[in-house]
């Protein structure tokens, strides 16, 4: 599968555990989105990345969230000490370099965050 | 004034009916226009691009009118299967920041 691939699926957590959420971008895409959607509602977006560079992190929250794209390996989207209030759908997404004009970002299939 | 607007829906529509969506988006200087569909509980799948001549997949055809600033997706002959929450998505300066997504349409269709 040469997708954007998400993992985990599903992520159950307790209050005041931390979150980890991973995304390998689609083969030759070097450019990752993520976005939260709570139920019965839209996509947020969070924070763009490139290779080892944020790029825009104007929808992420200050406090006890970061994300990183390192050189190698997968970008990740870290939630700290996380409350009930972060449950909800991650998606991640990714593109070709979309300065190239008319590229779609292609999505993984989401991690659902529960936290009891 | 929100950048990118969407009929709020829902719609409910018989099959075999022809469906319209509209978007409206802000910024006149926008680039690139995306339809996605997404269904409930799973990720946005891209439908299909929007270009200036409009374009057209079987029975979807999207149109771009950069004067007035909208968008539209036609639904001809439409299917059960095509019942989902369909996504406006406008990228704004083609720089990866202002890639922006409507709230979307709901659509049922009805057997």
């Amino acid at each position: 599968n040469a997708g954007v691939m998400q993992n985990p699926r599903h992520l159950v957590r307790r209050r005041g555990q931390e979150a980890r959420l991973r995304c390998s971008p689609m083969k030759g895409h070097s450019h990752v989105y993520w976005y939260r959607q709570l139920p019965e509602e839209g996509l947020k977006f969070m924070v763009y990345l490139q290779k080892e560079n944020i790029i825009d992190e104007s929808g992420m929250p200050k406090e006890r969230f970061s994300a990183e794209f390192p050189k190698e390996g997968p970008s990740i989207l870290r939630i700290q000490q996380v409350v009930r209030g972060d449950s909800a759908a991650y998606f991640c997404a990714s593109s070709l370099n979309p300065v190239a004009g008319n590229q779609p970002q292609h999505f993984g299939d989401g991690t659902r965050l529960s936290i009891l | 004034r929100k950048e990118v607007e969407q009929d709020p829906g829902p719609f409910n529509v018989p099959e075999g009916a022809t469906v319209a969506f509209n978007c409206t988006y802000s910024n006149s200087a926008s680039q690139s226009f995306f339809w996605y569909r997404q269904d409930c509980r799973k990720e946005p799948k891209l439908l299909m691009s929007v270009y200036s001549s409009g374009n057209e997949d079987g029975r979807f055809t999207a149109q771009l009118n950069r004067a007035s600033q909208y968008i539209s997706l036609l639904i001809r002959d439409s299917k059960l299967s095509d019942s989902a929450t369909y996504l406006c998505v406008v990228n704004m300066d083609n720089y990866g920041q202002n890639f922006v997504f409507g709230p979307g349409t709901r659509l049922s269709v009805l057997p």
